[in-house]
């Protein structure tokens, strides 16, 4: 168990339609880093935050967004679906978010769009 | 931007004996950090080890071990007495230190590994 925690785990919904991914990280780890991984464009880095403020930015989209709360738990909204969005979505959550931190991951939440 | 590379799509090895993936890395930075994931069947990603490029002892974690090359761009990973539990995708994954790692990990393509019985 890496102690970060993703809901809901499967979520299943149409094209057109927007969805929220919940992330909690580890505790006393302020990082938390978004990835999607699917099978042609393999895993990729989509956006992290620490301690509330977007830190970096990777390959994500503009209908996707995220945030950090001051609870530090992380959501990543998609929005405007399309079935390529079909993918598996890691939260990964480090103590500082600085570039000798492990990231550990979650357990992700596998999204479908029908 | 930097690219990571793992060769070896599917490798098969018979259990407890030792197996070594593969993977390079193309970077033109000198400061950076690389690591192996591992991924089973449950989808969890793993963290089995991991290397810092200005240390020039290779990182072992009990039957874990990685030969890391520098100038070669190479991070092999070689797993000892494999066992079944080893079955898994692996990745190979980079991060910069540059901007004091306001990135996130670069990811090859992985190795699918099978422990045959």
């Amino acid at each position: 168990d890496s102690g970060v925690t993703q809901t809901p785990k499967h979520l299943i919904t149409a094209t057109g339609q927007r969805v929220t991914l919940r992330c909690s990280p580890r505790s006393g780890d302020l990082s938390v880093y978004w990835y999607q991984q699917s099978l042609d464009q393999g895993l990729q880095f989509l956006i992290q935050y620490y301690n509330g403020e977007e830190r970096a930015k990777g390959n994500i989209l503009e209908r996707f967004s995220a945030q950090q709360f001051p609870d530090l738990h992380s959501e990543l909204n998609l929005s405007s679906l399309e079935l390529g969005d079909s993918a598996l979505y890691f939260c990964a959550s480090s103590s500082t978010g600085t570039w000798d931190q492990p990231q550990h991951f979650g357990d992700g939440t596998r999204l479908s769009i029908l | 931007a930097q690219t990571v590379t793992q060769s070896q799509p599917e490798m098969s090895v018979q259990e407890a004996e030792t197996v070594t993936l593969s993977c390079t890395y193309d970077t033109s930075e000198s400061d950076y950090y690389l690591f192996w994931y591992k991924q089973p069947p449950s989808r969890q990603m793993i963290l089995v080890i991991r290397q810092e490029a200005y240390k020039q002892q290779n990182a072992t974690e009990n039957r874990f071990s990685v030969n890391f090359q520098k100038a070669a761009k190479s991070f092999s990973l070689k797993i000892s007495d494999s066992q079944l539990g080893d079955a898994a995708m692996y990745f190979c994954a980079y991060r910069s230190a540059r901007g004091g790692g306001a990135d996130g990990l670069t990811f090859g393509k992985g190795t699918h590994l099978i422990i045959q019985p």
